[in-house]
């Protein structure tokens, strides 16, 4: 079956300390993978995505993720975390010849001064 | 500012009205989507359009009618809906039908059905 886990539903972390998020997939064919956030109250915004390549992807705001196909996985991370940082992160995968993407059902990042 | 549009932003409505979703893009995508996002569940795909061609619906109770006038115009008809339909709905557009593109997302539209 497809789907994408994200083990943590909530967490807490102070500002300026590093971050991982984490995501694991299951999908039949080679994977898209995409990481979103979402602040209170509005859409959904791309963070970053993988389709081939360097496995080490950079995204906007300072986020990385990296693609360990051994794994299942694609986490996302920061070396910094900044107060507006504070949202909720979806993982999403997705493949060739198929628009619907499957999201995982997030994780809520709470920062503290 | 993701050049994806959606009105109303909040809409309460009981279960016997009618009411449209409007959702409008500005990035000159070729494909447009509904989810639907509720509270502790992974958002749920509703309906896919391809230039205008509706090429995808997920089990959507008829309750749902979308619409796609033009490649720019989504709309979501709702009437007789039940407590449970209450969700943010989402429209999303991608520049090309047929692969898992980035998906730009709206706002969303926050319903309430009383």
């Amino acid at each position: 079956a497809q789907s994408v886990t994200q083990p943590d539903i909530h967490i807490t972390v102070s500002e300026g300390a590093s971050l991982e998020l984490r995501c694991n997939y299951s999908y039949g064919a080679t994977p898209y993978l995409f990481w979103y956030v979402q602040s209170p109250g509005q859409g959904l915004q791309l963070l970053l995505k993988y389709f081939s390549g360097d496995t080490l992807v950079q995204g906007i705001k300072g986020f990385e993720a990296e693609f360990k196909r051994s794994q299942s996985s694609f986490n996302l991370r920061k070396p910094s975390v900044h107060w507006s940082d504070a949202a909720e992160y979806f993982c999403a995968v997705g493949g060739l010849n198929t628009d619907k993407l499957i999201f995982g059902t997030g994780t809520r990042l709470q920062v503290f001064p | 500012e993701t050049g994806v549009t959606q009105t109303p932003r909040h809409l309460v409505m009981g279960m016997t009205n009618k009411k449209s979703l409007k959702c409008e893009q500005h990035l000159g995508h070729n494909a447009m989507y509904w989810y639907k996002q509720s509270a502790k569940k992974p958002l749920e795909l509703m309906f896919v359009y391809s230039l205008e061609e509706r090429v995808e619906n997920n089990s959507v109770p008829s309750r749902f009618s979308p619409e796609c006038p033009n490649s720019s115009h989504l709309f979501l008809h709702l009437h007789t809906l039940q407590p449970e339909d209450s969700a943010l709905y989402l429209c999303a557009s991608s520049p090309r039908f047929g692969s898992s593109y980035e998906q730009y997302f709206g706002p969303g539209t926050r319903l309430t059905v009383t």
